[in-house]
């Protein structure tokens, strides 16, 4: 499975978008890029994911690059219940199993 | 419709013992993830059930065991229980074992093992 590169910590200004990076330059055809973020002490929550285009939910907007080799989550509006441990994985086709990194500790600051 | 739940919640036994830990997934998923998360080496997946059968295993040694039931309820088990399991342990559900669907974490069982 591809590995990815998070930034260790990022601040963000309360009501600003937050754009969080992520490297998985070694991702092939058949792997999805994930995002989870975890607030202390909780298990993990699902945020968004995509194969090639882009995508938006209620949550977030994920954006992959042409060639796939990185992205950014994008948090348009960050509150601070949105500081948090978040996670970026490159998971395989039909093989349900993550591997998080150390993910990026987003402070999000009044 | 409810969460991922996962019981207890909180657990304390000894070295040498055992001890089992359950997880309840989000009704109509039928698979099911551990992970065992530790300040030193983060998150790192334990094996995953579906359908009753083990599909995927991590590099955890065999005093790590589990199990899922008909109803996709799972249990796993750790024997002989060593300082290091102290951990926060994870249960995921899946609708399926495909990665087009997302994993839904339940709350989690605090470990600790004096």
């Amino acid at each position: 499975d591809a590995k990815t590169t998070q930034p260790p910590s990022m601040d963000c200004a309360e009501g600003r978008a937050a754009n969080l990076p992520c490297n998985h330059s070694t991702i092939s055809g058949n792997e999805y890029v994930y995002w989870y973020r975890q607030i202390h002490s909780q298990g993990p929550q699902y945020i968004i994911h995509g194969l090639k285009n882009n995508e938006t939910n209620e949550m977030a907007s994920l954006i992959i690059t042409e060639d796939r080799k990185s992205s950014t989550l994008i948090l348009p509006h960050a509150t601070l219940r949105d500081t948090a441990v978040y996670y970026c994985i490159v998971l395989r086709n039909n093989f349900n199993k993550f591997y998080f990194g150390s993910g990026t500790k987003l402070n999000v600051k009044p | 419709k409810a969460g991922v739940t996962q019981t207890p919640r909180y657990l304390i036994k000894t070295r040498g013992q055992q001890v089992t830990l359950s997880c309840s997934p989000i009704s109509g998923h039928r698979s099911v993830s551990w992970y065992q998360q530790t300040p030193g080496q983060g998150l790192q997946f334990l094996f995953e059930y579906f359908s009753e059968t083990q599909r995927n295993k991590g590099n955890f040694p065999g005093r790590f065991s589990g199990r899922q039931f008909s109803n996709s309820r799972s249990e796993m088990n750790v024997s002989t229980l060593e300082l290091g399991d102290s951990a926060l342990y994870l249960c995921a559900s899946s609708y399926a074992w495909d990665s087009l669907y997302e994993q839904y974490f339940g709350p989690g069982t605090r470990l600790t093992v004096t």
